[in-house]
C-alpha cells in the first residue's frame, strides 16, 4: 500500500526557477530514494538518502531528510524544460532485506520554457 | 549499465483471453524483480515480488492465481494475466535489483488494454 505523501500533487515553474517537493512516509525506514517518470514511461532513479545522512547532493537535485518529522524534500536548481516529468519518493523500510520499495503519490512538475 | 527491457511495450487483447509480459534485466543478473501496477496519474502499487527459482510474493490484495509470476532465471521473470478483464487494463511495470543493491531497475512499462 502506498506509505507516503507527496506535496504539491502539481507544480508548474518557469525555465529557470527551482523546484521544491516534499514527501512525508508513515515507518521507519532504512533509505529514502527519488525516481523520475517521464509520461508512459518506466521510473529512472534519481538519488538515495539513507536514513543516517540528513543530505545530499547530485548534480542539480539536493536531497533532504529528517526522520524525527519523517519527511524528506527534493529540490531541483535551475529547472529546464527537459526536467518536466512525475517525481516520486520510495521508501524502502526497515527491516530492508526484501529491499521492496513503498511510493509516495508523486508530484507532476511542468517546467515552462 | 543495469538496462531492464519489457515486452511488450503495449498489448490490446480480448476479455477472457491471457497475456504474458517480459521482464528482462539485459547486462546483470536479478536476483529479484517487482511487478507495479500504476493507474492514470496514480502512483506505482507493489503486486510482487520475486525471487529467482522461488514462488513470487504477492502483496495483499493481488490474486496470486489470476496474476502469475514466474522467476526461471536471473535474468528473467514473467507476468501472466490470465482470463483478462476490462478492469486489469492498466500499465505494469516491472523493475530488478541485485543483492547488496538498494536501487531499483526499472523497465519501460506495458501498458494492457482488455476489451
Amino acid at each position: 500500500s502506498q506509505q507516503g505523501e507527496e506535496d504539491p500533487q502539481a507544480l508548474s515553474i518557469q525555465e529557470g526557477e527551482n523546484a521544491t517537493m516534499n514527501c512525508s512516509y508513515k515507518t521507519s525506514i532504512n533509505n529514502l530514494q527519488w525516481y523520475r517518470q517521464n509520461s508512459g514511461r518506466g521510473l529512472v532513479h534519481l538519488i538515495l538518502i539513507r536514513s543516517n545522512e540528513r543530505e545530499k547532493h547530485s548534480g542539480r537535485l539536493r536531497v533532504t531528510l529528517d526522520t524525527s518529522k519523517k519527511s524528506s524534500s527534493l529540490l531541483i536548481t535551475a529547472s529546464r524544460a527537459a526536467d518536466t516529468a512525475s517525481y516520486f519518493c520510495a521508501t524502502a523500510s526497515l527491516p530492508s532485506s526484501a529491499r521492496q520499495l513503498t511510493f509516495g503519490s508523486g508530484t507532476q512538475l511542468t517546467v515552462l520554457p | 549499465g543495469a538496462v531492464v527491457s519489457q515486452h511488450p511495450s503495449w498489448v490490446i487483447c480480448k476479455s477472457g483471453t491471457s497475456v504474458k509480459i517480459e521482464c528482462r534485466s539485459l547486462d546483470f543478473q536479478a536476483t529479484t524483480m517487482f511487478w507495479y501496477r500504476q493507474f492514470p496519474k496514480q502512483s506505482l502499487m507493489l503486486m510482487a515480488t520475486s525471487n529467482e527459482g522461488s514462488k513470487a510474493t504477492y502483496e495483499q490484495g493481488v490474486e496470486k492465481d489470476k496474476f502469475l509470476i514466474n522467476h526461471a532465471s536471473l535474468t528473467l521473470s514473467t507476468l501472466t494475466v490470465t482470463s483478462a478483464h476490462p478492469e486489469d487494463s492498466s500499465f505494469y511495470i516491472c523493475s530488478a535489483t541485485f543483492q547488496g543493491y538498494n536501487e531499483q531497475f526499472f523497465g519501460p512499462g506495458t501498458r494492457l488494454t482488455v476489451l
